[in-house]
């Protein structure tokens, strides 16, 4: 079974651009959450989505935000960067259904703001 | 807020050796996990705890969960180098993980 994947795998953008990330569930997991690893903050969770709607969002200001289509890739899209933006962002995908809820990470998408 | 908080941040151990990692929360939580995280990639799922008094093993390493003590443990048994990697745990509460900063374990020859 093909793992959680995630596009591009590395990115450079300028102050003020926008940039929007991909990311690919294993096959029949229907909800993908994302979160942020920076050196400083550590592992924060961004926001969850679950049949193309958003169940849960971290602290993130509205800059941030994401979607979800029919066929469970979701892409998350931050607008206005900042330098402090630059980190690797993750998206880990999961089934919805039975007691262990466990989230199985993508390699990330490492943003560079310059 | 639920926070998570896991000591030590960093450890140096000799190959052979145990040590334990501690993870402690401040609320009531639906389940706990352990993930390693080598340099430049992603986080690897090592256990998942569902319950209290619950205790997974796997080679070298065990995790153990008290809830009453909002405790979680990551025992390490004989370290080997392959070991070396950082370790989080993460609480999950309704389906939002919140991580602890992370133990960086560098075991040494």
């Amino acid at each position: 079974k093909a793992g959680v994947t995630q596009t591009p795998r590395y990115l450079i953008k300028t102050r003020g651009q926008q940039v929007t990330l991909s990311c690919s569930p294993i096959s029949g997991h229907r909800s993908v959450s994302w979160y942020q690893q920076t050196p400083g903050q550590g592992l924060q969770f961004l926001f969850e989505y679950f049949s193309e709607t958003q169940r849960n969002k971290g602290n993130f200001p509205g800059r941030f935000s994401g979607r979800q289509f029919s066929n469970s890739r979701s892409e998350m899209n931050v607008s206005t960067l900042e330098l402090g933006d630059s980190a690797l962002y993750l998206c880990a995908s999961s089934l919805t259904g039975g007691i262990v809820y466990e989230q199985y990470f993508g390699p990330g998408t490492r943003l560079t703001v310059t | 807020e639920l926070k998570v908080e896991q000591n030590p941040l960093f450890l140096s151990m000799q190959e052979g050796k145990n040590y334990t990692i501690y993870c402690n929360y401040s609320t009531t939580s639906d389940r706990l996990y352990w993930y390693r995280q080598d340099p430049g990639k992603s986080l690897e799922s090592l256990f998942v705890l569902l319950s209290n008094g619950a205790v997974k093993q796997e080679g070298r390493l065990m995790a153990s969960l008290d809830t009453k003590a909002r405790l979680s443990t990551l025992h390490i048994t004989a370290a080997v180098h392959d070991l070396s990697a950082t370790y989080f745990c993460a609480v999950d509460k309704s389906r939002q993980l919140t991580f602890g900063s992370g133990t960086q374990l560098t075991v040494l020859p």
